[in-house]
């Protein structure tokens, strides 16, 4: 079964410094990964996503992650964190299922806070 | 281009009772997930729609169950409500039933049992 690990729970980075957020997975075929933002009391907005090809993916907001296949890891990183950055950040794994279809798991977040 | 919507926005409701939470998926899109994501966690999986049956379920008790309508939007069900199924319930929904693997996510049901 897919488990997605991430190692951070809070993390807390000055406006203007640069952020990575960690990810680990486990999964035993090559696998679609994403990271997902979620503002307080909002849903989960995509912010990019691998599902082969290029291991340095670019996403929404000036975000981008780098799957990195002997260190099953998929970290989540911005050059220069703005206020407005600040919320809880998910990475999942997604995986075909037998007989069709496929979900996501998830890991416990990471929350972000942004010092001015 | 709307997105993925849900009803109600908040829910309150007692033990014992049941519960019916409604999703429309983002246009263009034929599968419609639904996810229980709990105070301090990540979503986790229920079940998901494509072509109005059930095809996958995840680790969730019979008392969650679903709809999905000829126009791809679909209901969550909870009987029997219990104090721990207070969560905020999320729909996601993806198109050519998740071959391409994403999914894209509604704002959210917080559902708060009494």
């Amino acid at each position: 079964a897919q488990s997605v690990t991430q190692p951070d729970i809070h993390i807390t980075v000055s406006e203007g410094a640069s952020l990575e957020l960690r990810c680990n997975y486990s999964y035993g075929a090559t696998p679609y990964l994403f990271w997902y933002v979620q503002s307080p009391g909002q849903g989960l907005q995509l912010l990019l996503k691998y599902f082969s090809g290029d291991t340095l993916v670019q996403g929404i907001k000036g975000f981008e992650a780098e799957f990195k296949r002997s260190q099953s890891s998929f970290n989540l990183r911005k050059p220069s964190v703005h206020w407005s950055d600040a919320a809880e950040y998910f990475c999942a794994v997604g995986a075909r299922l037998t007989g069709g279809g496929n979900k996501l798991t998830f890991g416990t977040g990471t929350q972000l806070k942004v010092e001015l | 281009d709307a997105g993925v919507t849900q009803s109600p926005t908040h829910l309150i409701k007692t033990r014992g009772q049941q519960v019916t939470l409604r999703c429309s998926p983002k246009s263009g899109h034929d599968t419609v997930s639904w996810y229980q994501q709990a105070l301090g966690q990540g979503p986790q999986f229920i079940f998901q729609y494509y072509e109005e049956e059930e095809r996958q379920r995840g680790n969730f008790p019979d008392r969650f169950s679903g709809h999905q309508f000829p126009n791809y939007s679909s209901e969550l069900n909870v009987n029997a409500l219990l104090l721990g199924d207070s969560a905020l319930y999320l729909c996601a929904s993806s198109p050519d039933w998740g071959a391409r693997g994403e999914q894209y996510f509604g704002p959210g049901t917080r559902l708060t049992v009494t």
